[in-house]
């Protein structure tokens, strides 16, 4: 498996608290990802990085912000958690290298937020 | 990328061959096909991708038709560990950030 984890794994915070996941990876991978998921949604995609530093959004950004230092995190912050930021979030890698590689995306084991 | 259609749910027992259809009548000649799954409440996980030939691995084999409007992927020998949620999706192997997963197909194993 890959070398991805997550943390917290479950949380529960309050609506208008600021709350950061992180996601640390030991692959090596240029690709970053923060999903999340919901009952009759699938996943969707909120934010992503290309490199340390350099991010762009996904098709569900308002309310996140999100931070990449180094290569293996990456980090997610809700700025002021809403109930509806209540989800599953996944981190996920990928290695757009070529070669053998065919960017296919690993993911994290997800982290269960509740927003009270 | 080219949207995917896939049904929301099928059944299959154990032991036999589960046949997951997809239809992407959209792609384009630089995308592959991807398929992953996702067991219960764990991430995603990837089994296998393809562009035009089929293609097997440990987990499953691909096939895709000769015009990629569609593929199926298939579990030989489909196990109760098997039952999850199918996502077939459509990207350039290369250039885009971007996974369309949609709804999936949900499997359900029966012993």
């Amino acid at each position: 498996d890959a070398g991805i984890t997550q943390s917290p794994r479950h949380k529960v915070t309050e609506t208008g608290t600021p709350v950061t996941l992180r996601c640390h990876q030991t692959e090596n991978h240029r690709y970053m990802y923060w999903y999340r998921q919901d009952p009759g949604h699938g996943l969707r995609l909120i934010h992503y990085s290309y490199g340390v530093k350099d991010t762009d959004k996904g098709e569900v950004s308002d309310g996140y912000s999100v931070s990449r230092s180094k290569t293996e995190d990456f980090l997610l912050t809700l700025e002021s958690a809403t109930s509806s930021q209540t989800s599953v979030y996944f981190c996920a890698i990928s290695d757009d290298s070529g070669g053998n590689s065919y960017n296919e995306q690993f993911f994290g084991p997800g982290t269960r937020l509740t927003v009270l | 990328d080219a949207k995917t259609t896939q049904p929301t749910s099928m059944d299959c027992a154990e032991g036999r061959a589960a046949n997951l259809p997809c239809n992407h009548s959209t792609i384009s000649g630089n995308e592959y096909v991807y398929w992953y799954r996702q067991i219960h409440s764990q991430g995603p996980q990837y089994i296998i991708h393809g562009l035009k030939n089929n293609e097997t691995n440990e987990m499953a084999s691909l096939i895709i038709t000769e015009d990629r409007k569609s593929s199926t992927l298939i579990l030989p020998h489909a196990t109760l560990r098997d039952t999850a949620v199918y996502y077939c999706i459509v990207r350039a192997r290369r250039g885009t950030y971007k996974y369309i997963f949609g709804t999936g197909t949900r499997l359900k194993v029966l012993a």
